[in-house]
């Protein structure tokens, strides 16, 4: 069975604060794939960042970077330099082979201040 | 950009009726999946399918949930007979087989109100 966990349920930042969302998972297949989705106040769900269970490279994509640790099933995300559009509840997601259901975190709500 | 559209954005409808939820998925995409969101909750796995036939479902998906491919563009969710713990926030999402990436995209969502 998987597993998602987001310990953090609320995180409070004022703007251009760095913030760092946890996520650890838990699953039994060796190849799987982790995401970071987004859910803005109107609702939608909006796709981040994907990593593949065989890649371990961290990288960054403009505000977003991710790491992700696989001897501690881990794939925590940061928003750099944080804004108030970036107030959302944001879901991290495990996946396993080609065609699976993504198995979602409780999220974590995000709340910007200006 | 092709992005995967849901209507109605919101339906009510009273305990016992059904009711249709309809999709459409990106074009060249062949999986296709149903989730729900009950208010202020995780995102829960209802449905997938493909190749007109459910390849997995989860415990919520039971006997009063079916889903159809009526045409080549359509993907639909029907709730027989609706109960009050059925109002949530449902999507519909779809994934293109052959691409190296293996995101869901999401469509926006229909909010099901079970009065």
């Amino acid at each position: 069975a998987q597993k998602v966990t987001q310990a953090q349920t609320e995180i409070s930042v004022v703007e251009k604060e760095d913030v760092t969302l946890d996520c650890v998972y838990e699953t039994r297949d060796t190849t799987y794939y982790l995401f970071w989705y987004k859910q803005p106040p109107s609702g939608e769900l909006v796709f981040l960042i994907r990593r593949n269970s065989f890649d371990e490279q961290n990288e960054i994509s403009g505000r977003y970077s991710w790491n992700f640790q696989k001897s501690t099933s881990s794939f925590n995300f940061t928003i750099t330099a944080s804004q108030v559009v970036d107030s959302a509840v944001y879901f991290c997601a495990l996946g396993a082979a080609a065609g699976n259901k993504l198995t979602f975190g409780g999220g974590t709500r995000v709340l910007v201040k200006p | 950009e092709p992005e995967v559209t849901q209507t109605p954005s919101h339906q009510v409808t009273q305990m016992g009726q059904e009711v249709i939820l309809r999709c459409v998925p990106i074009s060249n995409h062949l999986y296709f999946y149903w989730y729900r969101q009950i208010l202020g909750q995780k995102v829960e796995f209802l449905v997938s399918f493909y190749n007109n036939e459910i390849s997995e479902k989860s415990e919520i998906f039971d006997d009063q949930f079916s889903v159809e491919r009526p045409d080549g563009s359509n993907f639909t969710l029907k709730i027989r007979s609706t109960k009050l713990e059925d109002s949530a926030m449902y999507f519909c999402a779809s994934r293109q087989r052959l691409q190296v990436s293996y995101e869901q995209y999401f469509g926006p969502g229909t909010r099901l109100t079970v009065t």
